[in-house]
């Protein structure tokens, strides 16, 4: 199986802050990365897909890169509402595996 | 929009079988791949196993002798039996849609709200 490690695993900050959030596999998985957000008692949302592609409705603030087995996510920006757990999830090859998350937290 | 809704036995007993539907609206079942992912509380996301839209299904190798996704393509539903079941099987169970394209990123989406399962006696 190929290992998806986060870093950090939690995250404290502040509204308007720019915040980075890291994604490494154990093997390159080119750009089959995704990137999904989680809120309390909710289900995840898928927000980047192939690494850089941005959803349809989700917000500019946020952006993805990398390739091969380091990734990121950027929120350039933070707002009230992006407060929630981050997972990336690889889709080279089966079987599907996750992060452990990123808990970002209201400074 | 296609909107999906879990449903089964919130409570299951030990060495028990597991069996959850998920009812799919807003679109037809048959062109697309299905999923199911599990989450344990507090916990991190696992996936499950999947059913494409020929019907062939692959499963995560932790749990492939225990699990069977299954499709009923006339009720728009698909549903999980999982075999033998113990404690760290409580979880969330989420069913999704599962995108595939050739030649791109498959990717989970949209995703049903949830059902907590828990297995005790």
């Amino acid at each position: 199986d190929i290992q998806m490690t986060q870093s950090p695993s939690s995250l404290s900050a502040s509204v308007g802050d720019r915040v980075t959030i890291a994604c490494r596999t154990s093997q390159s998985i080119h750009n089959s990365l995704n990137w999904y957000q989680q809120k309390p008692g909710k289900a995840p949302m898928l927000l980047v897909s192939g690494a850089s592609s941005l959803q349809s409705g989700v917000p500019s603030r946020f952006s993805g890169s990398g390739f091969g087995t380091d990734f990121t996510l950027i929120i350039s920006s933070l707002h009230p509402e992006d407060f929630a757990t981050y997972y990336c999830q690889q889709s080279y090859s089966l079987p599907y595996t996750f992060g452990q998350g990123t808990k970002l937290e209201i400074k | 929009q296609v909107q999906l809704q879990e449903s089964g036995p919130g409570l299951v007993k030990p060495s028990e079988t597991l069996s959850l539907s998920c009812t799919v609206s807003g679109g037809s079942i048959s062109p697309y791949y299905w999923t199911w992912i599990r989450q344990p509380p507090a916990g991190g996301l696992e996936w499950i196993g999947y059913i494409s839209n020929s019907g062939s299904t692959n499963y995560n190798p932790s749990l492939k002798s225990r699990v069977t996704v299954s499709v009923d393509r006339s009720k728009n539903q698909f549903f999980l039996k999982l075999t033998s079941v113990t404690a760290a099987d409580t979880a969330f169970y989420y069913c999704a849609r599962l995108v595939v394209v050739a030649g791109e990123c498959d990717w989970f989406g949209p995703w049903g709200q949830g059902t907590l399962v828990t297995v005790s006696s």
